[in-house]
């Protein structure tokens, strides 16, 4: 079974400034996808980012880019010029290519604070 | 296009009472994931299903249960609830890697 760890319970950043939230995780298989999904007061999860094991190029979205090492099982996600908007809590999920199904493995998550 | 819908959005019920939960997935996705998250125990995987057959189950005990209808609308059931089931009930559709999540149903058990 995967398991997904997310060591940083609570990390904060300065308005523009940038941070990187730390994830890492568990499993046999190598063809796999990684997710951060962005959960604000709301409760929607949102997608912020995500990567397919095979592609080496780490993925980048706008303000948010991962760095995906795959022999150290890490994907750490960078916020660049942290916004108000940017505070939630951030979850790091598993998604195996190998088994049939879209289920998702998640962390324990991080709540990102933004200090103006 | 509208996004994952899920009804009702609050829900308060009695120990021991049954409750059904629903999920309308976004247009043309025929998967759909349901979880469970807590404080404690924090976001655990229920169930998926896929064009009516469920696909993927979690850990979790009988009393949950699930089913899709021909239009890819889900339904999850509890019985017997327990004050151990109050938690934010969340769905997830996808029509291929990525699953799109609703606002959550929050379930209270008094």
């Amino acid at each position: 079974a995967q398991t997904v760890t997310q060591s940083q319970p609570e990390m904060s950043v300065q308005e523009a400034e940038t941070v990187t939230l730390s994830c890492t995780y568990d499993t046999s298989e190598s063809d796999y996808y990684l997710f951060w999904y962005k959960q604000p007061p709301s409760r929607q999860m949102i997608l912020v980012i995500r990567q397919e094991a095979y592609k080496q190029q780490n993925a980048t979205e706008n303000r948010f880019s991962v760095n995906f090492q795959k022999a150290a099982k890490s994907f750490s996600l960078k916020i660049s010029d942290s916004q108000l908007g940017d505070a939630a809590m951030y979850f790091c999920a598993y998604r195996s290519r190998e088994t049939s199904g879209s289920r998702l493995t998640f962390g324990e998550g991080t709540q990102l604070t933004v200090n103006p | 296009k509208a996004g994952v819908t899920q009804t009702p959005r609050y829900l308060i019920k009695t120990r021991g009472q049954q409750v059904t939960l629903s999920c309308s997935p976004i247009s043309g996705h025929r998967s759909v994931s349901w979880y469970q998250q807590t404080p404690g125990q924090g976001l655990q995987f229920l169930f998926e299903y896929f064009s009516e057959t469920q696909r993927n189950k979690g850990n979790f005990p009988g009393r949950f249960s699930g089913r899709q209808f021909s239009n890819s609308r889900s339904e999850m059931n509890v019985s017997t609830l327990e004050l151990g089931d109050s938690a934010l009930y969340l769905c997830a559709s996808s029509l291929g890697v990525t699953q799109y999540f609703g606002p959550g149903t929050r379930l209270t058990v008094l």
